[in-house]
């Protein structure tokens, strides 16, 4: 079947523009996960939401991200007002259900943003 | 707290060779613990995972890690490198009750003709 899908795969945007990714997980999985890998970094976790429960926003690293899920459909993460630092690739994935290790975590190819 | 090391950014290894990418982890429960593999402009791809059951945990292509508490170790092997193994590598831990991953800063592995 499908994978999770992530639009566009690349955006670049000058300094102080808003941006929106789209993640589209795979179809009937509960829980969503964004994640951001920066250059020569691992991945840095940034929110997850398991169907309509409150997600986990813990790893967001200022109130200029939000990310939002409409039940168990597609995801947008927001950064308002892009800074340099930003710069990274977004990674979206899904899984059957959260927090069960032995449920995979089945990621999308990401999208990459450049701010100049 | 939990954390992951990989130890070498960069591996290369000649083709037919022993493969072996590095990982420790850091944790106060007993952990969770992934390997997952970026190929080229593809994303991550789960190759193989420890949930407590045999700590020598099998994958796909080939590889296999041992989870070694003492060593608080989680190295991924493959006896004969393949130049389609050429790719970045990702150690990562999840710990009962978190919901998300902990990754390991990757090893991009180069296979040598």
């Amino acid at each position: 079947g499908a994978g999770v899908s992530q639009s566009p795969s690349n955006k670049v945007t000058e300094k102080g523009k808003d941006v929106e990714l789209r993640c589209d997980p795979i179809s009937g999985h509960t829980a969503l996960y964004w994640y951001r890998q920066r250059l020569g970094q691992g991945l840095e976790f940034l929110i997850y939401f398991q169907g309509n429960s409150a997600p986990d926003k813990s790893g967001l690293p200022s109130d200029r991200f939000s990310a939002e899920r409409t039940g168990e459909s597609v995801s947008t993460l927001t950064i308002q007002r892009t800074q340099q630092e930003d710069s990274a690739v977004y990674l979206c994935a899904s899984s059957p259900m959260a927090g069960v290790p032995t449920d995979t975590q089945y990621f999308g190819p990401g999208t990459r943003l450049t701010v100049l | 707290a939990q954390s992951v090391t990989q130890l070498g950014s960069h591996v290369s290894v000649s083709e037919g060779a022993l493969v072996l990418l590095r990982c420790n982890y850091s944790s106060s429960v007993p952990p969770y613990l992934f390997w997952y593999v970026q190929y080229p402009n593809q994303g991550l791809q789960l190759l193989l995972k420890y949930t407590s059951a045999a700590t020598l945990v099998k994958g796909i292509n080939g590889f296999e890690a041992e989870f070694k508490k003492s060593e608080t170790s989680f190295h991924l092997t493959k006896p004969s490198a393949h130049m389609s193994d050429a790719a970045e590598y990702f150690c990562a831990v999840m710990i009962t009750g978190a919901n998300n991953l902990f990754f390991g800063t990757g090893t991009r592995l180069t296979v040598i003709p």
